[in-house]
């Protein structure tokens, strides 16, 4: 089944520690994304890849680094310097054109204690 | 720029009554439309899309028509189940293809038996 894999599913940190989220798609997509989504939020755009090796920043991409060495990964660190990094973690992707949705993962869960 | 509202939610509904969602959005052009759906602790899935102009989107009752004059995309089902409890998210993509997706906040459907 093609689709898209986020790991773990929940995650748990203490303050000060970098964590990196994994995403994983098989559907052979080129674009890829990273949201944030707070409770009652909707969501808020973090990084996106449009191709390999290139990555633009979104909306609130401080506190936050990625990279996309392979086509089918595209992992999101929260850093130390992220000031509130608690929420739902999302990744999606899409073929990259304009009709195209976006298709997406189950979501990583971060808490921070 | 482009953006999307949605209606505040929550809203609550019997089973069987009939449900409307307000979406309307902001943007140049001709951008595609959505409606993802979000059920509790999981990712967004792709409910209906539309790509242009008096399209009509539709799957498992829900319907959406892309009205350009009005510039809204309402979300409609005839007959609600418990089941479709669910938060319900209106997108956009643009015309420019920047690959930026803008999502409203969300509504959130309680439907009760």
């Amino acid at each position: 089944d093609g689709g898209i894999t986020q790991s773990p599913k929940y995650l748990f940190r203490k303050e000060g520690q970098n964590v990196t989220l994994s995403c994983e798609q098989n559907l052979n997509h080129d674009a890829m994304y990273w949201y944030r989504q707070d409770p009652g939020q909707g969501l808020r755009l973090i990084y996106y890849s449009q191709i390999v090796n290139d990555f633009q920043k979104g909306d609130i991409a401080e506190g936050y680094s990625v990279s996309r060495e392979k086509k089918e990964s595209f992992p999101l660190t929260v850093t130390s310097a992220q000031k509130n990094p608690t929420a739902f973690y999302l990744c999606a992707s899409s073929i990259g054109g304009q009709t195209d949705e976006q298709f997406f993962g189950p979501g990583t869960r971060l808490t921070v204690l | 720029g482009n953006s999307v509202t949605q209606m505040e939610g929550p809203v609550t509904l019997s089973e069987e009554a009939f449900l409307t969602i307000n979406c309307t959005y902001t943007a140049t052009g001709y951008p595609s439309l959505f409606w993802y759906v979000q059920y509790p602790g999981e990712g967004l899935q792709l409910l209906l899309k539309a790509t242009k102009a008096d399209d009509k989107g539709s799957n498992k009752g829900f319907e959406a028509t892309y009205r350009k004059e009005t510039t809204s995309f309402h979300l409609e089902k005839g007959s609600v189940q418990v089941s479709d409890s669910a938060v319900y998210f209106c997108a956009l993509s643009p015309t420019s293809g920047t690959y930026k997706y803008i999502f409203g906040t969300g509504t959130r459907l309680k439907v009760l038996a």
